[in-house]
């Protein structure tokens, strides 16, 4: 099945050392995004990729960073985490040009800062 | 900027019993809506989504949405919930003619539904 995959599920890290979190899809999809979820809370678009264009919101903090080395594929990297950086972090997929204008989201990844 | 609101954090109910979750978005000339439900520790899924054409829209799992332009609303309905249907809902709203396809989603409505 068509999906996109994050991994890993949870991911641990200490405060200040620099975390990867992965994303991939099947779907062929050429919009992808990161979202951070934190606790009770609505997903917060972090930045998205259309094609290899990429666009940062305005309020993403500079500690984030992401890479799209391919279609298939989607890093977020994490320079510096600090405690507030503990969330659930969603990865999605959206096909421009397609008339369903859905996301499609991967299960996450749920970060926890010591 | 378009945003949403989704006016009631929690609402519980008995199985078997109806719900509507409501959902108020900014007005917009023309505005994309989907809701989407997220169990624990889980990612988000599509239940159903309004583009155009008819109102009322039916999704996954017995639910169904109206969007109701003059009340800028898109309140989500189900007959007769079902113990599993406990999760969180967002209504999410796009705007067609901004470049990218990005979501703003409400804040979440918590269904608890109580045997």
């Amino acid at each position: 099945d068509a999906m996109v995959i994050q991994n890993p599920r949870y991911q641990v890290t200490q405060f200040g050392k620099p975390v990867t979190l992965s994303c991939s899809q099947t779907l062929n999809h050429n919009v992808m995004y990161w979202y951070q979820q934190k606790s009770s809370q609505a997903p917060k678009l972090l930045f998205h990729y259309y094609d290899k264009d990429f666009n940062n919101e305005a309020d993403t903090p500079d500690n984030f960073q992401s890479r799209r080395p391919n279609t298939s594929f989607c890093f977020l990297d994490i320079r510096s985490p600090g405690l507030g950086d503990a969330a659930m972090y969603l990865c999605a997929t959206s096909g421009s040009g397609t008339v369903s204008y859905e996301q499609y989201f991967g299960p996450g990844t749920r970060l926890t800062v010591t | 900027a378009q945003s949403v609101t989704q006016l009631d954090s929690q609402v519980p109910v008995f199985e078997e019993a109806p719900v509507e979750l409501r959902c108020n978005y900014s007005s917009s000339v023309s505005v994309y809506l989907f809701w989407y439900v997220q169990y624990p520790n889980q990612g988000l899924q599509l239940l159903l989504k309004y583009l155009s054409g008819s109102t009322l829209v039916k999704g996954i799992n017995g639910f169904e949405a109206e969007f109701n332009k003059s009340q800028t609303s898109f309140h989500l309905r189900k007959p007769s919930v079902h113990i599993s249907d406990t999760a969180e809902y967002f209504c999410a709203v796009s705007d067609p003619t901004e470049y990218g396809n990005k979501l703003v989603f409400g804040a979440g409505t918590i269904l608890r539904v109580k045997s």
